[in-house]
């Protein structure tokens, strides 16, 4: 069974200073890893997917990385802004969406 | 854009009640699906659907069914609420052929 885990659970930083939340899972037999943003009571947006054979992918300040062997995800966010305060949360698809419990993230104005 | 839709943001139910979440996606998605989330366990699958008609059960199905009689609508049932199935449920859609889940933007239930 697959286990996804968020590593810090919580997160605050100053404006400015760059984000770096990690995603670890224990079967490495994936097809893809997804980033999600959930602001409080809301649903989820998708940020970025990346492919068991991709090593990264880029949109704007965000960057992902994925290492399939060692079974590690980084969601690297630049230059943080406290409209970046959310939960960020990594899924990891092997047949069926397997979810961590999130990072929540506070930037400081 | 992908739009998923859920009937109701908040929803008040009383023990023993039936209840009903509905969920509704405009891409023509094969593939819909059924969470629910809580604080410190993440999002958990209940249900999913790869086609009209069928059903998966997913990780947590136990006190849940669901019904799709047509493909943009997924429906999750609760047949008799138990206040353990206070939560938030969230609704997610997938074409056949990609990869990314859209989120609808949850219901909050409450069963007291």
């Amino acid at each position: 069974k697959q286990e996804v885990t968020q590593i810090p659970a919580a997160l605050s930083v100053p404006e400015g200073e760059n984000l770096v939340l990690n995603c670890s899972f224990t079967d490495s037999a994936i097809y893809n890893l997804q980033w999600f943003r959930q602001d409080p009571g809301k649903g989820l947006t998708s940020l970025l997917l990346i492919q068991s054979s991709q090593r990264e992918q880029t949109s704007g300040r965000l960057n992902a990385s994925l290492d399939k062997s060692s079974g590690r995800s980084t969601l690297y966010i630049a230059a943080s802004q406290p409209g970046d305060s959310a939960t960020y949360l990594c899924a990891v698809n092997d047949y069926k969406l397997s979810f961590g419990a999130g990072t929540t993230v506070t930037v400081r104005a | 854009d992908v739009k998923v839709t859920q009937s109701s943001r908040y929803l008040v139910k009383r023990t023993g009640e039936k209840v009903f979440l509905e969920c509704v996606q405009d891409m023509d998605h094969e593939n819909m699906f059924w969470y629910r989330q809580d604080p410190g366990l993440g999002l958990r699958l209940i249900y999913f659907s790869y086609d009209v008609k069928m059903k998966e059960k997913g990780d947590i199905p136990e006190g849940y069914s669901v019904s799709r009689e047509k493909k943009e609508r997924f429906s999750l049932i609760l047949e008799s609420a138990s206040t353990n199935q206070t939560s938030m449920y969230l609704c997610a859609s997938k074409s056949g052929s990609g990869y990314e889940q859209y989120f609808g933007p949850g219901t909050r239930l409450t069963v007291t």
